[in-house]
């Protein structure tokens, strides 16, 4: 079973700040990858996916990287709508997500 | 507009069943697969099942192999999970998403507790 180890598990950020978020893959999985916010009692919204497309009607200070086994989530410039849990979601073999990443006001 | 909606879930005691549904609107529900995610209190997302469109590929975690099955109605457009054995494990919120370039529409949710 492939492994995602997501980091950090936290991060305290000021409105403005420009923040990354890691994804670690157990081995390769191409760009069959996907970055997902969710926000308390909601469902997870999709913002990028095959690694680094940007999902239509999400900001574009989001963006994604990677490929084979090392992912990146950018936010150039974090807003105040932006705090949030951020995952991680491979889909090359099953569907594994990372353990997530909240991202709390400084 | 593209929706799923979860129903079914409720409060059932260690052992006992549940059968949750996810309603489909909005898009043609016989071309993409489909998929179960549930997410435990206070924890990540964890995924559960996926299935094919015309239902030929099944799959689950190992967590709830042997125990939950998920199916599908096309006719009907609904998908189904049909959990049986419920442990207090398996006490989740409970999400149907639809499977496009990964998970791209997701439900609001129904909340399982299993507890005596």
């Amino acid at each position: 079973d492939i492994q995602m180890t997501q980091s950090p598990s936290s991060l305290s950020a000021s409105v403005g700040d420009r923040v990354t978020i890691t994804c670690r893959a157990s081995q390769g999985i191409r760009n069959d990858l996907g970055w997902y916010q969710q926000k308390p009692g909601k469902a997870p919204k999709r913002l990028i996916y095959a690694a680094s497309s940007l999902q239509s009607g999400v900001p574009s200070r989001f963006s994604g990287s990677g490929s084979g086994t090392e992912f990146t989530l950018t936010i150039s410039s974090l807003q105040p709508e932006d705090f949030a849990t951020y995952y991680c979601l491979q889909h090359n073999s099953y569907l594994t997500f990372g353990g997530g990443t909240k991202v709390e006001i400084k | 507009e593209v929706q799923l909606v979860e129903s079914g879930g409720g409060l059932v005691k260690p052992g006992g069943s549940l059968r949750l549904s996810c309603a489909a609107s909005g898009f043609t529900f016989s071309s993409y697969s489909m998929n179960w995610v549930r997410q435990a209190p206070g924890k990540g997302l964890e995924w559960v099942s996926s299935i094919s469109s015309s239902s030929s590929y099944i799959y689950y975690a190992d967590s709830v192999k042997g125990r939950f099955t998920i199916s599908r109605d096309n006719a009907k457009n609904s998908l189904y999970l049909q959990m049986n054995s419920l442990r207090a494990e398996d006490t989740a919120v409970y999400y149907c998403a639809r499977d496009y370039e990964n998970l791209d529409v997701w439900g609001q949710g129904t909340t399982v507790t299993v507890s005596s």
